[in-house]
């Protein structure tokens, strides 16, 4: 059982290059999110799902696009990235509703020159 | 806006110590309460959700407990051992403002052999 997964584990990428972010969860699971992790700053949520063919914005989504298209996927894009979006980012996903444990993956690390 | 701190940011025991890790939240309008670890590049692990309803919940050597009145979480871990190095990171679930989950900046906890 996978559970969470994400790819990639880690990226360079410069100034104003694109570039996507796959989560992937075998669970089953409703509700997908977003997050990310910054030095003294804990987690914050980016963007997140209920279902499939849904997607919100969380607390900090400027400059990120999601897709929520298979029940399974959840996209996370940058269209231009910049040095500000350099941090690790999670994916995570829950069962029903926010209410409930959320299982995260290992998380990418993402270097923006 | 709901803010969570943790409290201490860093802390260094001697194994078999007994320690305490805590978590503040500034509104006391929450679903519920989480604690998580955090192992170096990994993603996040629930260790024990309290419900607002409750005052405390155990697994194992770990025993959370929960007063909403004062904004108040305390994770205490039993006759620690070097594997329990680790981030240790609070949560709350929010009644409100979408219902999300807001993150402290962590505790790292380092259990000397």
């Amino acid at each position: 059982n996978a559970g969470v997964t994400q790819t990639p584990k880690f990226r360079v990428l410069k100034t104003g290059q694109s570039m996507t972010l796959l989560c992937a969860q075998d669970m089953n699971h409703e509700y997908m999110y977003w997050y990310r992790q910054d030095p003294g700053m804990g987690l914050r949520l980016i963007h997140y799902s209920v279902g499939e063919g849904t997607t919100a914005k969380g607390e900090v989504p400027d400059g990120y696009n999601v897709s929520r298209l298979k029940k399974q996927n959840f996209l996370l894009g940058l269209e231009s990235a910049a040095p500000s979006q350099t941090s690790v980012y999670f994916c995570a996903s829950s069962s029903g509703t926010f209410k409930e444990t959320q299982y995260f993956g290992p998380g990418t690390r993402l270097l923006v020159l | 806006k709901q803010e969570v701190t943790q409290i201490p940011a860093a802390l260094s025991v001697p194994e078999g110590e007994n320690l305490v890790l805590n978590c503040s939240f500034t509104d006391s309008a929450i679903y519920n309460l989480q604690w998580f670890r955090q192992d170096p590049g990994k993603g996040l692990t629930s260790l024990l959700l309290i419900q607002s309803s409750q005052r405390e919940q155990t697994s194992g050597r770990l025993n959370a407990s929960l007063d909403k009145s004062s904004g108040r979480s305390t994770l205490y871990i039993a006759a620690s051992q070097p594997g329990d190095s680790a981030t240790y990171l609070c949560a709350v679930l929010l009644l409100k403002n979408g219902n999300k989950l807001v993150f402290g900046a962590g505790t790292i906890l380092r259990v000397k052999s």
